[in-house]
């Protein structure tokens, strides 16, 4: 029963390098998303999606690329890091983004660290 | 757009005390749910207790109560009898529940400590 599994937990970056955030759920969810919480800030939306081949951007999106091509796994790309990206991120999932209702299931996160 | 607002960045109880946390928000919708999560020093995101804004009864899950007060556009958390596993970041958050908005808002949060 894994949920959503994040990886890394932790990761510790160069500015101008690149990396993938890896989110997977076992769950079948339809909707996956991606948020970064920095202190003082709350937690927001990076990019979100709504089913397989379906991505959207949400509240954050520069700096950030993502794509959805299973239901399962939902990566989100940092293609040159700057030091601004420095957060710690949340993948996030529920089993139909239709009904607002529904219970979003989180991973246990990624401390990011860019230099 | 939406917002979230909560105004008590900090905030301290003791051990066994009832303390209220503070959640303002604002939507132009009429339909729309609202939360409150619990992040414990572990990083975890923790669902606490969650209300339909058609619902006029106050939602409980044992010692978790709010008080939603619709037309002011409040949502505060109660915690009765107070324990040390409460100790966490707590987040206010807001979804609409119509049209394309999958988006959850969440406010800055309020980190709660309990003191024995």
């Amino acid at each position: 029963n894994a949920g959503v599994t994040q990886t890394p937990k932790f990761q510790v970056l160069k500015t101008g390098q690149s990396m993938t955030l890896q989110c997977a759920q076992d769950m079948n969810h339809e909707y996956m998303s991606w948020y970064r919480q920095d202190p003082g800030m709350g937690l927001r939306l990076i990019h979100y999606s709504v089913g397989a081949g379906i991505t959207d951007q949400g509240e954050v999106p520069n700096g950030y690329n993502v794509s959805r091509s299973t239901t399962e796994d939902f990566p989100l790309r940092l293609l040159s890091a700057a030091p601004s990206q420095t957060s710690v991120y949340f993948c996030a999932s529920s089993y139909t983004a239709v009904w607002a209702s529904e219970k979003l299931f989180f991973g246990s996160g990624t401390q990011l660290s860019v230099l | 757009a939406q917002t979230v607002t909560q105004s008590q960045p900090e905030m301290s109880v003791q051990e066994a005390e009832t303390v209220t946390l503070s959640c303002t928000y604002d939507t132009s919708e009429n339909n729309y749910y609202l939360f409150w999560y619990k992040q414990p020093p572990s990083r975890q995101m923790i669902l606490v207790i969650r209300q339909e804004a058609y619902k006029q009864q106050n939602a409980t899950e044992n010692r978790f109560s709010v008080n939603f007060q619709k037309a002011a556009k409040s949502f505060s958390l109660k915690i009765s009898d107070s324990q040390l596993g409460d100790t966490a970041m707590y987040f206010c958050a807001l979804q609409n529940s119509g049209g394309s908005n999958y988006k959850l808002t969440f406010g800055k949060g309020t980190l709660l400590t309990v003191n024995p």
